[in-house]
């Protein structure tokens, strides 16, 4: 099963508004990465909270990190066209070494003008 | 910085050829990541490199798949023969070191069609 699991698949919203998206993951974790993906692109790094850390914040972004549920949320405030995209949370596992991250299945996210 | 190149964009075979697909990762990055995402499974990892050593070939989903890196500024991963089972999109990615502290940089990919 996946490590990181993004909560809703998919989300439509109206600019401005704020969007969320939940990951959740099953074991011990280093660190947990946010993706983006715009359609036919590859995906961007947005931001990397390590698992001592709560709260990070990057220009709209906002991700919060709660080691004891195992769960980590985007929130993008301030929504924009332009935020149109498939975001991924994405997780190492503590238990393994180098660099492997597993991905979750991604939030689709719309955005309409 | 030219970011991460990956050739061709588009490849259409047939089942049964081979295909190579091409990776130039940034300079001065020393880990390179090889991924395939489909609808059906999301995106996996097949195989990753660390200095030019194949790491991890766990994803590496059975024998018609090779991967190699001869230097530090190229690799190439191979499916031969080709099954229309393999079409997806194939992502490169490299990082500046090993540690999972250091977040991946994605090439646009290879969009792989095998009829």
């Amino acid at each position: 099963s996946q490590q990181g699991e993004e909560d809703p698949q998919a989300l439509s919203i109206q600019e401005g508004e704020n969007a969320t998206m939940n990951c959740s993951y099953k074991t011990s974790i280093n660190n947990l990465q946010w993706y983006r993906q715009n359609s036919g692109r590859g995906l961007v790094h947005l931001i990397l909270i390590r698992s001592n850390e709560r709260e990070k914040h990057s220009g709209r972004l906002r991700v919060t990190l709660d080691t004891s549920k195992k769960s980590s949320s985007l929130l993008i405030t301030a929504s924009r066209a332009a935020d149109t995209a498939s975001y991924f949370c994405a997780t190492d596992v503590k238990e393994t070494s180098g660099s492997r991250l597993t991905f979750g299945e991604g939030t689709q996210l719309t955005v309409n003008p | 910085d030219a970011g991460v190149i990956q050739s061709p964009r588009h490849e259409v075979t047939e089942m049964g050829q081979e295909v190579t697909l091409r990776c130039k990762p940034i300079s001065g990055h020393n880990s390179l990541f090889w991924y395939r995402q489909t609808m059906m499974r999301g995106l996996e990892l097949l195989i990753y490199f660390n200095n030019n050593v194949p790491i991890d070939d766990s994803g590496m989903p059975e024998d018609r798949f090779s991967a190699k890196m001869p230097n530090a500024s190229f690799s190439t991963l191979k499916i031969q023969p080709s099954e229309p089972r393999d079409s997806a999109v194939y992502f490169c990615a490299s990082s500046r070191g090993r540690s999972v502290v250091y977040e991946q940089y994605f090439g646009p990919g290879t969009r792989l069609t095998v009829t």
